[in-house]
């Protein structure tokens, strides 16, 4: 079945160490994007990428890192996490041509810095 | 700054109607968009509108005032299923989407 899968489920990590989440579309999307949702705020973009091989900032970038090597993976880096980056981080694609089309979500990865 | 409101939680019993309404101040309007989440899951897409009016989805309605920055999601016949967060989104001039906090539903019996 064609989706977005999101690893790992959840995580708990201390502070101070590095952690990547990943996360893979088999639907040859163009575009992918990076979110967190805390409560009682709406979805956040952290970074995007509109084509393989490029990246750009979202609203809340600072202390993440992105790639995208190929269509298909990406990887979502904190480099020395922070407990203000426990929330839940979801990964989501769209086709990309337009610039409004209808994104879809992975199921998210839980993250508690401690 | 960017803006969009929702009401944080509505109440709603089973078979009824109910409207959820959105307004939104963005640097440009490419389109609002609604999603559904339910507890614990991803969001999944419901509607998209960038023209004024109603447009109408099975038991799922969405209505957009470019002018008043306004839009609604009205429900019918409502069901137990439908108990989840709805999400209210707008592409602003970047065409970025700026996310409501989302409204949650509660359907009782």
């Amino acid at each position: 079945i064609a989706g977005i899968t999101q690893a790992p489920t959840s995580q708990i990590l201390a502070a101070g160490r590095r952690m990547t989440l990943r996360c893979t579309q088999d639907m040859r999307h163009n575009a992918m994007y990076w979110y967190r949702q805390d409560l009682g705020l709406g979805l956040r973009l952290i970074h995007y990428s509109n084509t393989a091989g490029t990246t750009g900032k979202g609203e809340v970038p600072d202390g993440y890192s992105v790639s995208r090597a190929n269509t298909d993976d990406f990887p979502l880096t904190l480099a020395s996490a922070v407990p203000s980056q426990t929330s839940v981080y979801f990964c989501a694609s769209s086709d990309g041509l337009t610039g409004t089309d209808t994104q879809y979500f992975g199921p998210g990865t839980r993250l508690t810095v401690l | 700054g960017q803006n969009i409101d929702q009401p944080t939680e509505m109440t709603a019993t089973e078979g009824a109607i109910v409207q959820i309404n959105c307004t939104y101040q963005t640097s440009g309007f490419n389109g609002l968009f609604w999603y559904q989440q339910h507890a614990g899951e991803a969001p999944t897409f419901l509607s998209y509108n960038v023209l004024d009016g109603l447009e109408e989805k099975g038991r799922f309605s969405s209505f957009l005032s470019r002018s008043k920055g306004y839009s609604y999601l009205l429900l019918k016949e409502l069901q137990m299923k439908d108990s989840a967060s709805y999400l209210c989104a707008v592409a602003d001039s970047n065409y970025q989407l700026i996310w409501g906090a989302g409204t949650k539903l509660i359907i009782k019996p």
